[in-house]
């Protein structure tokens, strides 16, 4: 099946960037997703991008896409603790079955 | 206003016996998920109900059914329970089915 992958974790300092990377296999992917879990809680989506564009900037986020690589990155700038959370990439296929791939999840720390 | 909600939020019970969890949407979507999110927060998708029609069933065993009475509700029955069920549920919903899902706070049923 299709596969999506991502570091487990991801350790900043608060005031710095962060990036946190997503690969993915299916080429025929329309939109991938950036989803926020704070401990305990669900999943919240942050932000899209479907696979005709290849950046998106919303406020502190960035994501960039290079769909020649299948790789998928999430910027979050000027870093803040409230930003520690364990952030997953997601992708839909094209292809007809729409099931929803998750990537395992990066745990972003943010210290100060 | 609560826009997918799940009852019960915790679950505990003994192998063996059969539990139901329930959640609902306010958003008008036409799509609902279940997703079950093991201990190393690997979220994998088990079911999706389209206009109360089933068009996703992952590989689960036949002791999960999910039911839908309506379109704002998706049900997780779940027999004889086992130590490996024990996991978080996630129900999301989404307008249409390649769109972003909006996520539950979960569900953490432990089985002893």
């Amino acid at each position: 099946g299709e596969d999506v992958e991502q570091s487990l974790f991801l350790s900043v300092r608060e005031g710095d960037s962060s990036v946190i990377n997503c690969t993915y296999t299916d080429s025929s992917s329309t939109y991938l997703y950036w989803y926020k879990q704070e401990p305990g809680a669900g999943l919240q989506l942050l932000t899209y991008i479907f696979s005709n564009m290849d950046m998106k900037q919303d406020q502190r986020l960035t994501v960039l896409l290079n769909k020649k690589d299948k790789h998928l990155s999430l910027r979050i700038a000027d870093t803040q603790t409230g930003d520690s959370a364990i952030y997953f990439c997601a992708e839909i296929s094209g292809g007809g079955s729409y099931i929803p791939t998750f990537g395992r999840g990066t745990s972003l720390i943010v210290h100060p | 206003d609560t826009a997918v909600s799940q009852t019960p939020k915790y679950l505990v019970t003994q192998m063996g016996n059969d539990k139901s969890i329930k959640c609902e949407q306010n958003l008008g979507h036409d799509t609902m998920y279940w997703y079950k999110q093991d201990s190393k927060k690997f979220l994998k998708i088990m079911f999706s109900y389209n206009n109360k029609e089933l068009i996703i069933n992952e590989t689960v065993p036949n002791r999960f059914s999910p039911k839908s009475p309506d379109k704002a509700h998706l049900n997780l029955h779940i027999n004889s329970l086992e130590l490996g069920d024990s996991a978080v549920y996630f129900c999301a919903s989404s307008q249409g089915t390649a769109s972003e899902q909006f996520f539950g706070p979960g569900t953490r049923l432990t089985v002893l």
